[in-house]
């Protein structure tokens, strides 16, 4: 597509229940990273991918976070026995990978624990 | 744990007006910084990627500044319009690492 994908752009769960969300980047950006932004704060680096491999998840706050990342292309990122500190807009971002490029986002998933 | 600081949080101006806002960052393993501007409902948009110390980059009425040995960027919006209210946001790229890491932004609101 033209643009970084992200789905779905609204999740309310229970709390305790597995999320998962999506992420489609720009055709042919090797780089992808997810980010969040809870309430009052700024961007939180979660992961970052290069191809399918993931040589930066320093960010991941807890194990019950994951992603995985299939073809060089589509990102999951998997929150399980989500709880309310999870409540964020999750965003995702693709680029060219080179150090020097500009990361394009998508609008984000806003993600609500209750 | 790497520090970038936007100052100020926010700023409200007059239409037509000319403002600017401070990015700080490490000014050891630098990279590139990168300006993004947020507004509400949309995605985050690059504006510039700044990777020499004494570049100055301008898209329209925007413009930027950058100092790697001090560790800041000026980020320049002259005769600012309604349409430029948004969150203005700096990321610091430093090392051999691709992850950028992003400061708090600035939110500007230019009034009518």
């Amino acid at each position: 597509g033209a643009g970084v994908s992200q789905s779905p752009s609204n999740k309310v769960t229970e709390k305790g229940k597995d999320v998962e969300l999506r992420c489609d980047p720009i055709s042919g950006h090797t780089a992808l990273y997810w980010y969040r932004q809870s309430l009052g704060q700024g961007l939180e680096f979660l992961i970052y991918f290069q191809g399918n491999s993931a040589p930066d998840k320093s960010g991941l706050p807890s194990d019950r976070f994951s992603a995985e990342r299939t073809g060089g292309s589509v990102s999951t990122l998997t929150i399980q026995r989500t709880q309310q500190e999870d409540s964020a807009v999750y965003l995702c971002a693709s680029s060219l990978g080179g150090f020097n490029t500009e990361a394009f986002f998508g609008q984000g998933t806003r993600l609500t624990v209750v | 744990i790497l520090n970038v600081e936007q100052s100020p949080q926010s700023l409200h101006v007059q239409e037509g007006d000319s403002t600017n806002f401070t990015c700080s960052f490490p000014s050891s393993n630098f990279y590139a910084l990168h300006w993004y501007r947020w507004e509400t409902a949309k995605s985050p948009e690059a504006l510039f990627v700044m990777t020499l110390n004494g570049d100055e980059k301008k898209k329209g009425r925007i413009s930027a500044t950058l100092n790697t040995k001090e560790g800041y960027s000026y980020l320049y919006i002259k005769g600012s319009q309604p349409e430029d209210s948004a969150t203005y946001l700096c990321a610091f790229r430093g090392g051999s690492n691709y992850k950028l890491t992003f400061g708090k932004g600035t939110l500007l609101t230019v009034n009518p």
